[in-house]
C-alpha cells in the first residue's frame, strides 16, 4: 500500500514564524498536492506538483510556498504564519494517469497563536 | 465555476438504517465524480467513482449514480454499520485537479 507520511500530527506556532510542513510518499508517485481542510469549507487546494522542481498554484496559494527537490518529498512553507492559517493540512499523492485517485496522509493540525 | 455542494451534517443513524448523502455539482462539461471517505484520525481515501453519465460507482456496499439531468451524485447504502462512521466527501475532477465538497459527518449508533 502507498504510504504518505506527514512529519507532524500537531504543530503549534506563533504569528510571524516561518513554518515548514513536510510530506513524504514511498510509491514513486509523480503528483503531489497540499490541501487545507476547514469545517464547512471542505478541502481547498493550496499548491500541487507534477514533477520534481515543478509547482503550480491551486485555489488558495496566498501566504504559502512549496518546495519539491526530490520526487518523494513535497514541503509546504508558511513564510510568516498568521492566525487565519490555523487549519488541518493534508498532503496527497497520485500516479500520472490516475490523478483522481489520491492517497492522503493523516494530516497536520496547525495552530497559529 | 466548478463546485460541489453536499448536504449538511451531521447525519445520525441507527445500525442497519438506510443511508443517503446528497451531492450536487456545478461544472462545465462532464467531469468525473467521486466519493472519498475519512475515518477518524486518518487521511481521505477513495470510496467510489463514476466517469460518465448514468455510470454507477460501488464499493463496500455503497453506491452512487452519475445523474447528468439533475447534476447529482448521491451516496447510498442499504444498511449502515457502526464502522461506517466517518466524514464523506463528494468531489469532481476538472483540469486534472479535484474539487471537494464541504464533507458530511456520518454517525452510526449501535
Amino acid at each position: 500500500d502507498v504510504k504518505v507520511t506527514q512529519s507532524s500530527r500537531y504543530l503549534v506556532k506563533r504569528t510571524g514564524e516561518k513554518v515548514f510542513l513536510e510530506c513524504v510518499q514511498d510509491m514513486d508517485h509523480e503528483n503531489m498536492f497540499w490541501y487545507r481542510q476547514d469545517p464547512g469549507l471542505g478541502l481547498r487546494l493550496i499548491y500541487f506538483s507534477y514533477d520534481v522542481k515543478m509547482k503550480e498554484k491551486g485555489d488558495i496559494p496566498e501566504g504559502y510556498s512549496v518546495s519539491r527537490e526530490k520526487k518523494e518529498r513535497f514541503s509546504l512553507i508558511l513564510e510568516s504564519a498568521s492566525t487565519n492559517q490555523t487549519s488541518m493540512y493534508l498532503c496527497a499523492s497520485s500516479l500520472t494517469g490516475l490523478r483522481e485517485k489520491l492517497f492522503f496522509g493523516s494530516g497536520t493540525q496547525l495552530s497559529v497563536l | 465555476g466548478n463546485s460541489v455542494t453536499q448536504m449538511e451534517g451531521p447525519v445520525t443513524l441507527s445500525e442497519e438504517a438506510f443511508l443517503t448523502i446528497n451531492c450536487t455539482y456545478t461544472a462545465t462539461g462532464y467531469p468525473s465524480l467521486f466519493w472519498y471517505v475519512q475515518y477518524p484520525g486518518e487521511g481521505l481515501q477513495l470510496l467510489l467513482k463514476a466517469t460518465k453519465a448514468d455510470d454507477k460507482g460501488s464499493n463496500k456496499g455503497f453506491e452512487a449514480t452519475y445523474r447528468k439531468e439533475t447534476t447529482s451524485f448521491h451516496l447510498e447504502k442499504g444498511s449502515v454499520q457502526v464502522s461506517d462512521s466517518a466524514v464523506y466527501f463528494c468531489a469532481l475532477e476538472y483540469g486534472n485537479k479535484l474539487v471537494f465538497g464541504a464533507g458530511t459527518i456520518l454517525r452510526v449508533k449501535s
